[in-house]
């Protein structure tokens, strides 16, 4: 079956590391789609990418970059981790279309001391 | 600019009770999609429901019953006879349309729902 899945599950680092957030889809769907959930704030678009080779950034993309070098992963990566970015990350992917559905991945717990 | 409203941070039922959550959103587009997603307590995001601007008529599968009004902006949710695996963040969402296939989520803060036995 085909699925969205996310490494690691859960992740402790330290302020000012770099940390990379796997993200791989089976689907072979264009859009995919980073998100953090904060209380609060919902579901937050960090960045999202619709083909290889495209991403853009979301609302809250500051500290944070993709590359999407093929149709399957969308890597995440804090280049320098800070505090404010302790969260649960979000990976989606979904067809071309405005009217089709996000399939979510499990979440990343990301923890930064 | 879109935005999406839930007032409801949190509700508090008996089981067997009905409920309805609220959505509120903002839209200048003619044409785009509304979405509701759940999140158990296990923390996956589920998707429910799909309604585009142009269907106004209400969904209802199973216990569970969406109402769209176009001229309130609204879009909510209820559940009939609520069970206590009900429990859980009901997110609802709003799609950018853009051609070419964009398709961005801007989701509300979420109500999380509680139903005791």
């Amino acid at each position: 079956d085909a699925e969205i899945t996310q490494s690691p599950r859960h992740k402790i680092t330290e302020t000012g590391r770099q940390v990379t957030l796997a993200c791989h889809q089976t689907w072979n769907h264009n859009n995919m789609f980073w998100y953090r959930q904060d209380l609060g704030h919902g579901l937050r678009l960090i960045h999202y990418s619709y083909g290889v080779h495209d991403t853009n950034k979301g609302e809250v993309s500051d500290g944070y970059s993709v590359s999407r070098s093929n149709t399957e992963d969308l890597p995440l990566t804090l280049e320098s981790a800070a505090s404010s970015q302790t969260s649960v990350y979000f990976c989606a992917s979904s067809e071309r279309g405005g009217g089709n559905e996000q399939f979510f991945g499990p979440g990343t717990r990301l923890t930064v001391l | 600019a879109q935005k999406v409203t839930q007032a409801q941070t949190e509700i508090s039922v008996v089981e067997k009770e009905d409920v309805t959550l609220d959505c509120v959103y903002e839209t200048r587009d003619t044409t785009y999609y509304l979405f509701w997603y759940k999140q158990p307590p296990s923390g996956e995001l589920v998707f429910l429901i799909r309604r585009n601007s142009f269907d106004e008529q209400n969904e209802i599968s199973g216990r569970y019953s969406w109402n769209f009004q176009k001229s309130t902006s609204s879009f909510n949710f209820t559940i009939t006879a609520s069970q206590v695996v009900d429990s859980a963040v009901y997110f609802c969402a709003l799609s950018e349309t853009f051609s070419g296939g964009y398709n961005k989520l801007i989701f509300g803060a979420g109500t999380r729902l509680a139903v005791h036995p």
